[in-house]
């Protein structure tokens, strides 16, 4: 299995911050690497598809960068409907891991 | 636009089995690939397994592989995920999602609402 490590596992921030979470493969995934945003007792929400491409609809605050094994998320100017959890997930090969998680909170 | 839409919160015993529907609407449930998502309190999203409903064919995480059972009905475009062998621990939020496949790789859009399970005595 392809292990996921992101860091860090929380973070706190102000609106208008830049934030940056990375997400680390136990071997090479190529691009093959999503970012979802989790809000309490919502379902997951995909943001970023194949490392960088941004889904339709979602702010363009939001990016992604990286190939192989090291992998970046940003937020470019953070928002008040920004803070929630993120996640990462490798789509190289079964099963699908996910990284742990990233919990963002209010500085 | 797909929607998926999962059965209701439950309340199970240890020891007993529970089983959880996704149901879709929208595009071709038949091209769909569904997987199922777990989300535990203070734990991460972890990924219990999929179904391919055309196929028919299911793949499992090696952690549940012996306790889930995923299907689906083609005629009522539901998936479904039963767990067996309930225990305190499998208290969740399990989630449906279809799978998205391009370029050779994949994403999980849209999920389901979710649905609570809770196993207490």
């Amino acid at each position: 299995d392809i292990q996921m490590t992101q860091s860090p596992s929380s973070l706190s921030a102000s609106v208008g911050d830049r934030v940056i979470i990375t997400c680390r493969a136990s071997q090479s995934i190529r691009n093959y690497l999503n970012w979802y945003q989790q809000k309490p007792g919502k379902a997951p929400k995909l943001l970023i598809y194949a490392a960088s491409s941004l889904q339709s609809g979602v702010p363009s605050r939001f990016s992604g960068s990286g190939s192989g094994t090291d992998f970046t998320f940003t937020i470019s100017s953070l928002q008040p409907e920004d803070f929630a959890t993120y996640y990462c997930q490798q789509s190289y090969s079964t099963p699908p891991h996910f990284g742990q998680g990233t919990r963002l909170e209010i500085k | 636009q797909v929607q998926l839409v999962q059965s209701g919160a439950e309340v199970k015993k240890p020891g007993s089995s529970v089983k959880v529907s996704c149901k879709a609407s929208g595009g071709t449930f038949n091209n769909y690939t569904i997987n199922w998502v777990r989300l535990a309190p203070g734990q991460g999203l972890e990924w219990m397994g999929r179904i391919i409903p055309i196929l028919g064919i299911a793949q499992y995480a090696q952690k549940f592989q012996d306790r889930v059972m995923i299907t689906a009905d083609k005629s009522t475009s539901t998936a479904y995920m039963e767990l067996s062998s309930l225990r305190s621990e499998d208290t969740a939020i399990f989630y449906c999602a279809r799978e998205v496949p391009a370029a050779g790789t994949e994403w999980f859009d849209p999920w389901g609402q979710g649905t609570l399970v809770t196993v207490s005595s």
